[in-house]
């Protein structure tokens, strides 16, 4: 079983302050999401990493892939208000018949 | 084009009636996933369909839980006998393949 942890679980800060939240597990994974969730709503894809050090930005988000696609990081420069919400990475199995596993979500509260 | 789509949006119902809920995928998506999530906790994996293979059922806690996907396409979870530990927001998800996962919105049930 592949299992993902991420840390912490939850997360309060001040806007303008800068965060980092971790996704990490014992097992390669041939992809890995990030998604946020907002109350009364499903998630919501932020990113797809795949390569083993890869680096995607998307604002002031900043995603990393380990180099041994085992575990990502989510960088959040100058957090906003709207940034709040539940963070989630999912890594995808290696396989057509594997399915993609969760890990139990960050829960990041940006005060004004 | 459309979304996932998922009905009812929320559902009371009494300790001890059955519920059925519905999933429409995206179109073409080969994979279906239903999840269950309490309140500001993680996804808690039920269920998987991958095209016509069998359904991964290792997620179902229970033989009140089942479901079914007809035609590929369409599902329905259904829980018999409902206990108010039942009640909790579930997901259903959609994929090509092992790739991305697109949620719906979420059925909240509450079991009084």
């Amino acid at each position: 079983t592949q299992l993902l942890e991420q840390s912490p679980q939850f997360l309060s800060i001040q806007e303008g302050e800068n965060l980092t939240v971790y996704c990490n597990s014992s097992s390669v994974f041939s992809s890995l999401q990030w998604y946020r969730q907002e109350p009364g709503e499903g998630p919501v894809l932020l990113v797809t990493v795949v390569t083993g050090g890869e680096v995607k930005k998307l604002k002031r988000l900043t995603f990393q892939f380990g180099d041994a696609r085992k575990d990502s990081s989510l960088h959040i420069t100058a957090a906003q208000p709207g940034d709040t919400g539940l963070y989630l990475c999912a890594g995808a199995g290696n396989t057509n018949a594997g399915k993609s596993t969760f890990g139990d979500g960050t829960t990041l509260t940006v005060k004004p | 084009g459309a979304g996932v789509s998922q009905s009812p949006s929320n559902k009371v119902t009494e300790k001890g009636k059955d519920v059925e809920l519905r999933c429409d995928p995206i179109s073409g998506h080969t994979a279906l996933y239903w999840y269950r999530q309490s309140l500001g906790q993680g996804l808690e994996f039920l269920i998987y369909f991958q095209g016509n293979s069998a359904p991964d059922k290792s997620g179902l806690p229970s033989d009140r839980f089942s479901a079914e996907r007809t035609g590929g396409s369409v599902s329905t979870l259904t829980i018999q006998r409902t206990q108010q530990e039942d009640s909790a927001v579930y997901l259903c998800a959609s994929s090509f393949y092992t790739d991305t996962q697109y949620f719906g919105p979420g059925t909240r049930l509450t079991v009084l």
